[in-house]
Parts: C-alpha cells; structure tokens; sequence
C-alpha cells in the first residue's frame, strides 16, 4: 500500500520561472493539503483540496496556485518564483472529514537561484 | 495571536538516555493537539493525537502528555536509541479547519552513541 507520493524530489529554478510539483495522495484518502516548510520552521499551510476544489487556504499569494484530478492526485504551481520561495514542500493526505494531515509524502526540495 | 512555542530549540543527549521536549501554546478554541517526528529530508509522520479531554498518550517509547488548562503539552522519549535523532513538531488544531492548524518550529533532538 504506496503511501504519499510526492515528485519530483529536488528541483533547482531561477527567480522569475514557474513550477509544477505533483503528489499522489496515499491510497484510499481522497483529501490533499500542501504545505511550505522553511528551514528550520514548522510547514505553514497553503491550501487543501477536496472534490477537485480548493476548499481552504492559507495566506499565501495567488502566485500559489493548484489543481486535483479526479483520481485524487494533485499539483501545486507557483508562478514568478522568488527566492524567498526556496523550501521544502510537502503534500499530506486524509479522508474526507478529517482536516488535520494523516499522512505526508518526503516532500519537494524547491531551489531557487 | 495563536502561536505554538517549542523548546527547547535543540537538544543532545547520549543513547540510552531520557529526555521530555516541550510544547507551549495560546491556540484557541482548541480541537487537538500532535506530536509528528520528521527525519532529516522526510515528510513528518504522527506519534500522537490527544483532544481536550485526555492529558496522555503513548506510543511505543513515546508518551505524550497535555494539559489543557495551562496549554502545555510534553513528549518523553524512554531509552532513547540514535533512529530516534530527528526533529520533533508539535502542532494544534484551533478547530475543524486546516487553515486553522498551527505547527511549532520543532526541536531538533540529536542522539549520540
């Protein structure tokens, strides 16, 4: 039984470029968050999806944007990227009804040069 | 301003020792309170859940403990071995919302042998 899968696992942007990240939700939970994590700093929330619909979100720009499909699996996109957007990204799943993060993926390390 | 405060920040003790971190928070309403463990370059992955009526939980070598009215919370780790070298993330849910769930920075805990 996978668990949460997140891709790819390390990635290197300039300032300026756009970027999709990609996470399949562990099998069964039909819920994604998406989550930023500074070094050193606890992941600050950024938006959940539910039903292919951005049902929450937190306080991040609009440049963070996302998308589920309909087998669950979700990606997040972030536009006009900053340095300040260097980080850890992590992706966690649940079931419906359930809000806080059963189950995260190893996460996306984003470099931005 | 609801906040989660961890201390301490970071922590060294010999294999086979005790140790007890601790967790402080002004979050309310208060729904539940987790301890996730992240090794270094991984997603976090939950220890323990306690809600509002309960002031402990274990798992395995971890307990966890909470109390409500003075919004703290500990984690004590028994016979520490090196795997358990990570850090150590508290988080709270202000209420059904994931918007509403606030991570700690976390206590970098370092076992040597």
């Amino acid at each position: 039984d996978a668990g949460v899968t997140q891709s790819p696992t390390h990635l290197i942007k300039t300032r300026g470029q756009q970027v999709t990240l990609r996470c399949s939700p562990k099998s069964g939970h039909d819920t994604v968050s998406w989550y930023q994590q500074a070094l050193g700093q606890g992941p600050q929330f950024i938006f959940q999806y539910y039903e292919e619909e951005e049902r929450q979100r937190g306080n991040f720009p609009d440049r963070f944007s996302g998308h589920q499909f309909p087998n669950y699996s979700s990606e997040l996109n972030v536009n006009a990227l900053l340095l300040g957007d260097s980080a850890l990204y992590l992706c966690a799943s649940s079931l419906q009804g359930i809000v806080e993060p059963q189950h995260f993926g190893d996460g996306t390390r984003l470099s931005i040069l | 301003k609801n906040q989660v405060e961890q201390s301490p920040q970071s922590l060294i003790i010999l294999e086979g020792k005790n140790c007890t971190l601790q967790c402080n928070y002004t979050v309310s309403p208060f729904s539940n309170l987790r301890w996730y463990k992240q090794d270094t370059g991984r997603g976090p992955v939950s220890l323990t859940i306690m809600t509002f009526s309960e002031n402990t939980k274990s798992n395995g070598r971890y307990t966890a403990t909470l109390d409500a009215d003075t919004k703290q919370s500990s984690l004590h780790i028994t016979a520490s071995q090196l795997s358990d070298s990570a850090s150590y993330i508290c988080v709270v849910s202000q209420y059904s919302s994931a918007s509403k769930i606030i991570f700690g920075s976390g206590t970098r805990l370092s076992i040597r042998p």
